[in-house]
């Protein structure tokens, strides 16, 4: 099993539309969890971190549910540019560095007119 | 605001032909890394510079080397390029001065595709 696994997709919406994507870890330890974007052939960014309690960025919704052990990430109202590839990462461990990082192969979403 | 500056952006080389890639970040962080990214793949972590001074090796370290030359640059360096490292590469920094690693932030350069043919 993967460390952190993604469905690759592409997820199609069209414009407005609300889309999820869900992301599991294998470590139950695991600490520290973010979303990353990354557009076409560009290098990632961070979009946000993913907190115990959940989080919200606008339009953007993260929860964590370490039962399960996977992470989501909502969009709402969704628009063209939110088209990109959204990685999910995850750290092992409390302490350190982004040494530790895992990222996942990402999750493809396409929003349409 | 430059960031994190990476070159060259595009490169191609024959097997067994050798090469360096550059990174500078202007922001003052202490740690540095390089990561390769492959189709299917995530982003899998070649070198890493916790510190000024300091090198440790990744998730896929062969055939490569690295150089921390100050607290700006980190290089990479194929010294025998085989088409296996035909990739995309990131270099990215980060504060790393965070005792828990919580709140890493990376920042990533714009990225090298390299061929090797």
């Amino acid at each position: 099993r993967k460390e952190v696994e993604q469905d690759p997709g592409p997820f199609n919406v069209p414009e407005g539309a609300t889309v999820a994507f869900n992301c599991t870890y294998s470590n139950s330890a695991s600490q520290s969890f973010f979303w990353y974007r990354q557009d076409c052939r560009k290098e990632p960014k961070l979009l946000m971190s993913v907190y115990s309690s959940g989080n919200e960025d606008g339009r953007f919704t993260a929860q964590l549910n370490r039962a399960s052990q996977y992470i989501s990430l909502l969009i709402r109202d969704s628009k063209l540019s939110d088209s990109a590839t959204y990685l999910c990462v995850v750290n092992p461990i409390l302490t350190g560095g982004g040494n530790k990082l895992t990222f996942g192969t990402g999750t493809q979403l396409k929003v349409e007119l | 605001n430059a960031g994190v500056t990476q070159t060259p952006k595009f490169q191609v080389l024959k097997t067994g032909q050798s090469m360096t890639l550059q990174c500078a970040q202007d922001m003052n962080h202490n740690s540095m890394y390089w990561y390769r990214q492959d189709p299917g793949m995530g982003l899998r972590l070649i070198y890493y510079s916790a510190s000024e001074g300091t090198t440790d090796k990744g998730e896929v370290p062969n055939g490569y080397n690295v150089s921390r030359l100050n607290k700006r640059e980190f290089s990479l360096r194929l010294e025998s390029a085989a088409p296996s490292q035909t990739s995309v590469y990131f270099c990215a920094s980060s504060d790393g001065r965070d005792r828990y690693a919580t709140n890493e932030k990376l920042f990533f350069g714009s990225g090298t595709q390299l061929s090797v043919l």
